[in-house]
């Protein structure tokens, strides 16, 4: 059974407008949430990360936002670059280093 | 520059025939995973270790075993490969910077290592 569902599988964007990924959880008792970026043939790699204690991490063009009573995880890059282009996947974790994953969503940024 | 390293990239077994599927890492991590990950699908946690402790997923297949020799290599041995475990293997390395909380930082992931069985 899914714990991580990002429902949709793809997203084009305009260069230079908003991304806005989505990602929800069924766990409560997930602690902690982080987004990767994963290009073709290489390894997903870090991006951002939230505690469940928060509810809004910046990072540059960056910003993660934890909804706890909707479970639901979003993920916004302002403004979009070309290079962004990648499939993105949310992770949550549970206490014991239990991490579980999202399908992912390929994100297209259009020059 | 390398950090977390797997091999080989693409290893192409036969139904059956065992497989070992190697990770190693220059960053002195404590923990190690191991995930597997099917087409189109989240990639899945098959167990980690925190240093010589080694953690199963309660759904992990008995087929799938790991061995952890040092700090810092990590072996997925397949004993018997069934067409279904065709996937990408991806292995990653943590450390845990705060004391009793466990994998609060990030995980670090290697290329990965695509297994096809024939």
């Amino acid at each position: 059974d899914q714990q991580v569902k990002q429902n949709s599988p793809s997203l084009s964007v305009q260069e230079g407008r908003i991304s806005i990924l989505n990602c929800d959880y069924t766990n409560s008792m997930f602690d902690y949430f982080l987004w990767y970026k994963k290009y073709p043939a290489e390894g997903p790699t870090f991006l951002i990360s939230i505690s469940s204690i928060k509810d809004k991490n910046e990072d540059g063009r960056f910003t993660v936002f934890l909804n706890k009573s909707a479970k639901h995880l979003s993920l916004h890059i302002v403004p979009s670059q070309p290079g962004d282009s990648a499939v993105y996947f949310c992770a949550t974790r549970l206490t014991g280093n239990q991490f579980y994953f999202g399908t992912g969503t390929s994100l297209t940024v259009i020059p | 520059d390398a950090m977390v390293i797997q091999n080989p990239r693409y290893q192409v077994t036969q139904f059956g025939k065992p497989v070992t599927l190697s990770c190693s890492q220059t960053l002195n991590h404590n923990v190690m995973y191991w995930y597997q990950q099917k087409s189109s699908q989240a990639p899945k946690l098959l167990f980690h270790y925190y240093d010589k402790d080694f953690n199963n997923e309660a759904d992990t297949p008995d087929n799938f075993q790991s061995r952890r020799p040092n700090t810092s290599f990590c072996f997925l041995d397949i004993r018997s490969p069934g067409l279904g475990d065709a996937a990408m293997y991806l292995c990653a390395t943590s450390r845990d910077t705060l004391a009793g909380v466990i994998g609060t930082d990030t995980q670090y992931f290697g290329p990965g290592t695509r297994l096809t069985v024939l």
